[in-house]
């Protein structure tokens, strides 16, 4: 039963350095959601993405590229990394509109 | 534009003692409410949701929360807190687009912390 399963847990990336987040998820949810969490802010989205092939911007999407070929994966590109992007990164699903919405254990990024 | 406030950023209570958490929410229509808690290092765990109906809905772990349309509120509790329950506490509203998309909007949370 694994629900949403992040990896990497935890990354330390250089300035300027490229990386990808991985998200999977073995729900067959066609929702699925990108956002970081900043101490104090609650959590932002990122992008989210309503089925394979299908992706939108969220409130935060500067420095950040999806993709979604298929309905387990969503991974979450980090181009260029900066010192801001040091956050949590959740990624989430949902099956449907209205539905709850199941988080990953998250992953723990730092840009330096 | 829709928001979540969550007033306390920070609250302290005694382990047995009653606890309230606030939230409130600006948005037009009846949302979709949730509370989420979060252990330290962990992810989000969903405590109870309200979709429609009863007003108070109960939640894992001996939580509950009240729905009060006329003041924007969905407030949660515990009527008696265990050391266990130490967390950060997030109260989210979904959001139903044209496109048909649910989208959360988080409140910036509260960090509960227990007394022995």
């Amino acid at each position: 039963n694994a629900g949403v399963t992040q990896t990497p847990k935890f990354r330390i990336l250089k300035i300027g350095q490229s990386m990808t987040l991985q998200c999977a998820q073995d729900m067959n949810h066609n929702y699925m959601y990108w956002y970081r969490q900043d101490p104090g802010m609650g959590l932002k989205l990122i992008y989210y993405s309503v089925g394979a092939g299908i992706t939108d911007k969220g409130e935060v999407p500067n420095g950040y590229n999806v993709s979604r070929s298929t309905t387990e994966d969503f991974p979450l590109r980090l181009e260029l990394a900066a010192p801001s992007q040091t956050s949590v990164y959740f990624c989430a699903s949902s099956e449907g509109t209205g539905n709850t919405i199941y988080f990953g254990e998250g992953s723990w990024l730092t840009v330096v | 534009a829709q928001s979540v406030t969550q007033p306390d950023i920070h609250i302290t209570v005694s382990e047995g003692a009653s606890l309230e958490l606030r939230c409130n929410y600006s948005y037009g229509a009846t949302p979709y409410l949730f509370w989420y808690v979060q252990s330290p290092g962990q992810g989000l765990q969903l405590l109870l949701k309200y979709f429609s109906g009863d007003t108070l809905v109960q939640g894992i772990k001996g939580f509950e929360a009240e729905f009060k349309r006329s003041q924007s509120s969905f407030n949660l509790r515990k009527p008696s807190v265990h050391w266990s329950d130490a967390a950060e506490y997030f109260c989210a509203v979904g959001l139903m687009f044209s496109g048909g998309y649910n989208k959360l909007i988080f409140g910036a949370g509260t960090r509960l912390a227990v007394h022995p």
